[in-house]
């Protein structure tokens, strides 16, 4: 079945970098999109932007523009989100979620279980 | 970027009642809408997509509704497993928002 292993928690510094790992299993991962999403305490999802697995060619949301990269290594069928210039307002839990097709898809079919990122000096 | 308001943000409730939740767009998003549930600790999941599109598994008793920019998820009888926090997604135009969700509580 569709499955995703996403990687431990992480505690960051401010001003830090954090890379989460998200990998697949289940389907053939350069067939579907995969998207990150973010849900700091308290507050409502956001949505980061996503990869088209099978090209590379990624978009991300303005908001997270200049600090967010997204990646995938098909190998290893696994995508990774790296956030710069961490800030406290960036603690949260982060989610990959895949798509319902590729090549520029938005549903939100499955997700990951999350990894909690915590910004504290 | 479409904004979502989604009401009301939580809610008290009895096993067998029926219970509807309404996200609104801020402009239209055709039946670009999804329904995802989630139970604390768990991940999120889908219920229903393109506003009305039941997703295989997903029990009869829930069901959306609507098109442009109200749309509305009802839970024809509440069931036990059912309390949990409830949020819409729209994914028109190349992106992709969130209701702010709403918490379905025992009363």
């Amino acid at each position: 079945q569709v499955q995703f292993v996403q990687s431990g928690a992480e505690v960051k510094k401010p001003g830090a970098s954090v890379k989460v790992s998200c990998k697949a299993s289940g389907y053939t991962f350069t067939s579907y999109d995969m998207h990150w999403v973010r849900q700091a305490p308290g507050q409502r999802l956001e949505w980061m932007g996503w990869i088209n697995t099978g090209n590379g060619n990624t978009k991300y949301s303005q908001k997270f523009q200049d600090r967010v990269t997204i990646t995938r290594d098909t190998s290893a069928t696994t995508a990774y989100m790296e956030l710069s210039s961490l800030i406290y307002e960036d603690t949260a839990v982060y989610y990959c979620a895949r798509s319902d097709c590729g090549g520029g898809c938005y549903l939100l079919w499955n997700w990951g279980q999350g990894t909690l990122v915590t910004v504290s000096s | 970027d479409i904004q979502m308001t989604q009401s009301p943000s939580s809610l008290s409730a009895s096993v067998g009642d029926r219970v509807t939740i309404t996200c609104r767009a801020s402009q239209s998003i055709s039946s670009w809408l999804a329904w995802y549930q989630q139970i604390p600790g768990k991940v999120p999941n889908l219920l229903i997509y393109k506003a009305s599109t039941l997703k295989s598994g997903v029990p009869a008793r829930f069901s959306g509704s609507g098109s442009g920019t109200e749309f509305t998820l009802t839970i024809s009888s509440l069931q036990p497993e059912d309390f949990a926090t409830f949020f819409c997604l729209q994914y028109s135009d190349h992106t992709v928002t969130f209701g702010g969700g709403t918490k379905v509580e025992i009363k």
